[in-house]
């Protein structure tokens, strides 16, 4: 168990609708990471949170946003969701930028 | 643009055997590099870094080699156990970015 939760485990949307993806770092890590695999892919680093301002953005569509909370937990939100955003999206958490990250199990997401 | 790149889709070794697991990168402005296991349905799990100031950095049975003027690094696994079947992922980061950038992962596979 790495201390990262993410929930929910498993989410099957149609095209068109939105949803919200919730991460709680482990405790004390200020840094929250979220990347997307699709299928036999590596991970795609999406966006980058630290202490609640966002640091770093990577390949993240227009139609996704996220936000980490003075709680620490942070929140994906993708939109106008396509079949082609089918896929698990991670979060991963580290105490400072440059230490290694704690990922967490993933939500599998499938838009159909 | 695949800045770290894991060339090998699958590897299959036999137990009690040495797994060599191969990473090239292009951007010479990382300075520290990270290998990740991941089994089905869960999350990465972090196992072992090293930093641009060393060449070699050893946790048990896992040595991960660096060759700078290469772009080249290594993890070996010895002697490889049925446990560490999973896929590994490659990964690097440059002084002060924020992100991890991810290599495609390669499935190793140990055979009894």
């Amino acid at each position: 168990d790495s201390g990262v939760t993410q929930t929910p485990k498993h989410l099957i949307t149609a095209t068109g609708q939105r949803v919200t993806l919730r991460c709680s770092p482990r405790s004390g890590d200020l840094s929250v990471y979220w990347y997307q695999q699709s299928l036999d892919q590596g991970l795609q680093f999406l966006i980058q949170y630290y202490n609640g301002e966002e640091r770093a953005k990577g390949n993240i569509l227009e139609r996704f946003s996220a936000q980490q909370f003075p709680d620490l937990h942070s929140e994906l939100n993708l939109s106008s969701l396509e079949l082609g955003d089918s896929a698990l999206y991670f979060c991963a958490s580290s105490i400072q930028v440059n230490t290694e990250a704690f990922f967490g199990q993933g939500t599998r997401l499938t838009v159909v | 643009d695949q800045q770290v790149k894991q060339n090998s889709p699958s590897l299959s070794v036999q137990e009690g055997r040495i797994s060599i697991l191969n990473c090239d990168y292009t951007n010479s402005m990382f300075d520290y590099f990270l290998w990740y296991k991941k089994y089905p349905a869960e999350g990465p799990t972090f196992l072992i870094s090293i930093s641009s100031i060393k060449d070699k950095n050893e946790d048990g049975r896992f040595t991960v080699f660096l060759n700078k003027s290469a772009k080249h690094l290594s993890l070996h696994i010895v002697p490889s156990q049925p446990g560490d079947s999973a896929v590994y992922f490659c990964a690097a980061k440059g002084q002060g970015a924020q992100k991890l950038v991810f290599g495609q992962g390669t499935r190793l596979t140990i055979n009894p």
